[in-house]
């Protein structure tokens, strides 16, 4: 079974610009979570999405938006670009087993703003 | 105060030891995960734990839910054992709140 995939692997923008990153899941996986890594404040959640809604958010501003396909396809868009959003952005796709999620990442979308 | 906290943030061994990171959480959980990541970014899921213990190969998971803590254990450590370790814990959702890593290092 293939893996969780993201494109592009890397992308360096400008400030000002906007930016769409594409995740999908893994065959049969309905959820979709995207995370975002960087240096100074780790692992922080973005928002999760589930048959095509988005049921989860973290605290972010609304410059960072999210959709999903009717076949569980993912795309993150960020708008306005700054400077600290640079970071690794990485997506997982889930499904429950017991009391919880178990996530499978995917290889991250590296973001470089300049 | 974090809601998830690791100890320790680096950590650096001889080849064969034993290895326990520990974590832990402040918030009510339905779930906490080990995930693993190797310089380059990818993250793999180890474990994931709602109570108890779990094994996989050299690799030990438990957690005591009544002290809020978790621990991963590696046993026989091996070079190839060298990369971050990230506590996760999540609330009956996918949202989940991580811990700021553990960076192991294992020499030869």
């Amino acid at each position: 079974k293939a893996g969780v995939t993201q494109t592009p692997r890397y992308l360096i923008k400008t400030r000002g610009q906007q930016v769409t990153l594409s995740c999908s899941p893994i065959s049969g996986h309905r959820s979709v979570s995207w995370y975002q890594q960087t240096p100074g404040q780790g692992l922080q959640f973005l928002f999760e999405y589930f048959s095509e809604t988005q049921r989860n958010k973290g605290n972010f501003p609304g410059r960072f938006s999210g959709r999903q396909f009717s076949n569980s396809r993912s795309e993150m868009n960020v708008s306005t670009l700054e400077l600290g959003d640079s970071a690794l952005y990485l997506c997982a796709s889930s499904k429950r087993e017991g009391g919880g999620y178990e996530q499978f990442f995917g290889p991250g979308t590296r973001l470089t703003v300049l | 105060k974090n809601e998830v906290e690791q100890s320790p943030q680096n950590l650096t061994a001889q080849e064969g030891e034993f290895i326990t990171i520990n974590c832990s959480y402040s918030v009510g959980i339905s779930a906490l995960h080990w995930l693993q990541q190797h310089p380059g970014g990818g993250i793999v899921s180890l474990f994931m734990l709602s109570s108890g213990k779990k094994k996989h190969g050299r690799l030990i998971a438990t957690i005591n839910i009544q002290e809020k803590h978790s621990s991963l254990h590696i046993t026989a450590s091996h070079p190839r054992d060298s990369a971050v370790y990230i506590c996760a814990v999540g609330a009956g959702n996918e949202k989940l709140t991580f811990g700021t890593g553990t960076r192991l290092t294992i020499i030869p």
